[in-house]
């Protein structure tokens, strides 16, 4: 069964930084790429950054572009998102997803983690 | 970027009616890149659709979807208690992921 699993998330200033981190099990981490998605409170769906499965490719949302930044270790099956300048806006569930299959980027979400809550507020 | 939107933002039907989802496109969309999330309060968005009519698995067969160009659909052919919740368009092109806004299936 596939499994990914985020932690990291809590509540920090704006300015500051945070590191998600998300553990993938349940099948081959390394053969897909891997993405970060966003839910605002009370509202809809936001994609934020994506991987691919040797990280050559990373590609970012402007929202994000220049502040947070993402990798991965396919030795520990593991993704992280540093995100810096730390926004109130950038509030909200990350979600840790993996990619369909398909290229760098098989363009759709075919699993996803449970969410871990960030809140920026001073 | 593409902007998708969705209609109707709200849905009213009964147990047993045809739902229809809409989802436009700001430009054309690769139609092996439109995919559907369902997504209940909390819960994690679930695959449905991939690659505008696929379904993912485990999906049962009354969740169908269609489309080209800029107009895409989700369509839930008897809904089942199960069903009500909120549904995604997703599309994906030059380098950049966006979805739609969503649709609300409620009773």
């Amino acid at each position: 069964e596939v499994q990914l699993v985020e932690s990291g998330g809590r509540m920090e200033q704006p300015g500051r930084s945070l590191r998600l981190s998300c553990v993938g099990s349940g099948y081959s981490f390394d053969d897909f790429a891997m993405h970060w998605v966003r839910q605002f409170p009370g509202k809809g769906l936001e994609w934020v950054a994506g991987i691919s499965w040797n990280s050559d490719k990373r590609e970012y949302a402007e929202s994000v572009k220049g502040r947070f930044t993402i990798s991965r270790d396919n030795d520990k099956n593991s993704m992280s998102l540093q995100m810096d300048r730390l926004r109130p806006e950038d509030s909200a569930l990350y979600y840790c997803v993996k990619d369909g299959p398909g290229g760098w980027f098989g363009g759709y979400f075919d699993r996803w983690g449970q969410g871990t809550l960030v809140t920026v507020s001073s | 970027e593409v902007v998708l939107t969705q209609s109707p933002g709200t849905l009213s039907l009964s147990l047993g009616e045809r739902a229809t989802l809409s989802c436009r496109a700001s430009q054309n969309v690769d139609t092996g890149y439109l995919a559907w999330y369902q997504k209940k309060p909390g819960q994690a968005p679930r695959l449905l659709i991939y690659g505008t009519s696929y379904r993912a698995s485990a999906i049962p067969d009354r969740f169908s979807g269609s489309g080209s160009g800029t107009e895409f659909t989700l369509t839930i052919s008897r809904l089942e208690p199960e069903d009500f919740a909120v549904y995604y368009c997703q599309q994906y092109g030059r380098s950049l992921w966006t979805f739609g806004q969503g649709t609300k299936v409620e009773i």
